[in-house]
Order: structure tokens, then sequence, then C-alpha cells
């Protein structure tokens, strides 16, 4: 089946250490993105990418880095310069970049502090 | 600004009964509208999406959603709620024209369904 994965589903990150969440995506999708959930708020995007070699910021990259050196990986890099990093993060896609097509999303990783 | 509220944190309803979740946005131009379900510890599915024309929209698992331009509301609905239908619910917003496909999200509105 097609999808998306998200590894690990849980991760601990110790003080001043750089963590890499992974996103792969087996529906030759040409967009991902990548994003925050906190409770009670709705999600908030970090960096999203419209084609391999490219990625732009989002909303609230500071702290994070991303790559995209091949169409289904996606990974994603919590440094750390991210000083409040627990949250819920969600990997998706989109068949492209025109707007109008339902992004599709992996089941996430739940990020801790140790 | 482009905003989405979802003004209700929390939805309960019996089993049995309609259920409504309500949306609003404040976006310029026509957006895409669409309607997400998360359940615990996992990500969003798709439900559906409203892009133009009929203004009821028929998703997936019995929901739907009617859109009001003048109200800028895109509400969510089903008929007979199920115990199973208990989950957080997202609307989502993508305005039109710009360069990719950006998605506002509500803050999200959990529903209860009770036997």
């Amino acid at each position: 089946d097609g999808g998306i994965t998200q590894s690990p589903k849980y991760l601990f990150r110790k003080e001043g250490q750089n963590v890499t969440l992974s996103c792969e995506q087996n529906l030759n999708h040409d967009a991902m993105y990548w994003y925050r959930q906190d409770p009670g708020q709705g999600l908030r995007l970090i960096y999203y990418s419209q084609i391999v070699n490219d990625f732009q910021k989002g909303d609230i990259a500071e702290g994070y880095s991303v790559s995209r050196e091949k169409k289904e990986s996606f990974p994603l890099t919590v440094t750390s310069a991210q000083k409040n990093p627990t949250a819920f993060y969600l990997c998706a896609s989109s068949l492209g970049t025109a707007v109008g097509g339902p992004q599709h999303f992996g089941d996430g990783t739940r990020l801790s502090i140790l | 600004a482009q905003s989405v509220a979802q003004p209700e944190d929390q939805v309960n309803v019996a089993e049995g009964n309609p259920l409504t979740v309500k949306c609003t946005y404040s976006v310029s131009g026509n957006p895409y509208l669409f309607w997400y379900v998360q359940y615990p510890n996992r990500g969003l599915q798709f439900l559906l999406k409203y892009i133009t024309g009929d203004n009821l929209v028929k998703g997936s698992y019995g929901f739907e959603a009617e859109f009001n331009k003048s109200q800028t509301s895109f509400h969510l609905k089903k008929p007979s709620a199920l115990v199973s239908d208990s989950a957080l619910y997202f609307c989502a917003v993508s305005p039109p024209g710009g360069n990719f496909n950006k998605f506002y999200f509500g803050s999200g509105t959990k529903l209860n369904v009770k036997p």
C-alpha cells in the first residue's frame, strides 16, 4: 500500500543534541511538508519542499533543518538551537504544489526531552 | 491575515444524534477548504474537500460539510454519530494563488460521542 512512513514513533533528545526524524513516501508525490503539533494548537508549518534539492522555510523554521536529496525522502533535523522541541511532528505530502490538492499525512513522531 | 477558527474546543453528542463541528475562516479570495480527522497518536486523515460547485460536499465515513460563502463557514456534519467517530477534527484552508499548496489549520475540535 502507498503511504507515508515516519520513524521513529517516539524519540528522546538530550540537552545539546541534534536528532533527525525520518519521513519516506512511496506515493510519487512531488511536494513534502513538515508540521509541528502542540496541544490545543493547530499544525504549524516548519519546512516544505516542492521538488528534489529545493526546500523553503515555513512559519517556524528556526532551530530546524531539512534536506531533500531524493523524491521519496524528506528528513527533519531538530537542532540544539530549538529550545522547546517537545511536540508531535507530522510529515505530509501532496501530488503537486498546485493549490487544491489534499495533503496526506504520516503517523507522526513524538519527540521528548530527557 | 489568513486564519481559520474552530470556535469549540470540544463537542459532545450522543450516539445516533446528528453532529456538527464548526469552522469559519478569514482568507482572501475563494479558498479551498478541507476537513481532516486525527485519532490518538496518529496522523491526520483526509475526510473531504470543497473546491467549487455544490455547497454540500460528501466525504468519507458518512461525513459531509456545508460551505457558506456569505458566512465564510465550512461546518462538518454527520446525520447519525457513532462512538467510533470520537476523535480530533481539523479544518484547513488553502488560499488561491501563491506558488505552493499552503494550508492554514484550525486549532482542532475534540468530538466525544457517548453511547
